[in-house]
């Protein structure tokens, strides 16, 4: 079962800043978060990922609370093309944890 | 950019029959994934392979189901004799680490039993 629990849709205006949160808060030490998308009925594209610090790349930001226990993926400016489900996962480094396990995610629907 | 490739991308197929999806991971990576996705629903595990061996598999990948890396290159799901509710996409992925290594997932093969 997914150990995330993220907003089931969210929408957002082109050229402005999507922010999508997530829960883990059972997250263990040993724990990364990354986040997927799936545009249409397309395979899942990975986005970005990490531990505890903040990461950056070219497609997205990713914002770890402190306590590890939430997180936020940033789209800093959402286009037309983003629109798709995101998934949050928490992915272990040990046993079958470090399957990605996908739960319903977000829908962000980015909007003229 | 390197990409995972399947084939075919769409298969209809009678109640019964046996079918391969191929798959054709990046060049470099040695973890191959076999995920599916009924219309409408989440993306389920169904295998992980590594080493020419299952290293994973979820309670869906029974015995009708099978997979191999027949010649280095391509990486095979085998539904012995399909159903019904074998109808669905089949996305296959890869990765260069087993841990924190991304996923790179193919466009998918959509299966439709008949």
């Amino acid at each position: 079962d997914a150990k995330t629990t993220q907003p089931p849709s969210m929408d957002c205006a082109e050229g402005r800043a999507a922010n999508l949160p997530c829960n883990h808060s059972t997250i263990s030490g040993n724990e990364y978060v990354y986040w997927y998308r799936q545009i249409h009925s397309q395979g899942p594209q990975y986005i970005i990922h990490g531990l505890k610090n903040n990461e950056t790349n070219e497609m997205a930001s990713l914002i770890i609370t402190e306590d590890r226990k939430s997180s936020t993926l940033i789209l800093p400016h959402a286009t037309l093309r983003d629109t798709a489900v995101y998934y949050c996962i928490v992915r272990g480094a040990s046993g079958g944890s470090y399957i990605p396990t996908f739960g319903r995610g977000t829908s962000l629907i980015v909007h003229p | 950019e390197p990409e995972v490739t399947q084939t075919p991308s769409h298969q209809v197929t009678q109640m019964g029959q046996e079918v391969i999806l191929r798959c054709v991971p990046i060049s470099n990576h040695l973890y191959f994934y076999w995920y599916r996705q009924i219309l409408g629903q989440k993306v389920e595990f169904l295998v992980s392979f590594y080493n020419n061996e299952i290293s994973e598999k979820s309670e869906i990948f029974d015995d009708q189901f099978s997979v191999e890396r027949p010649d280095g290159s391509n990486f095979t799901l085998k539904i012995r004799s399909t159903k019904l509710e074998d109808s669905a996409m089949y996305f296959c992925a890869s990765s260069g680490r087993a841990v924190t290594g991304e996923l790179f997932f193919g466009e998918g093969s959509r299966l439709t039993v008949l």
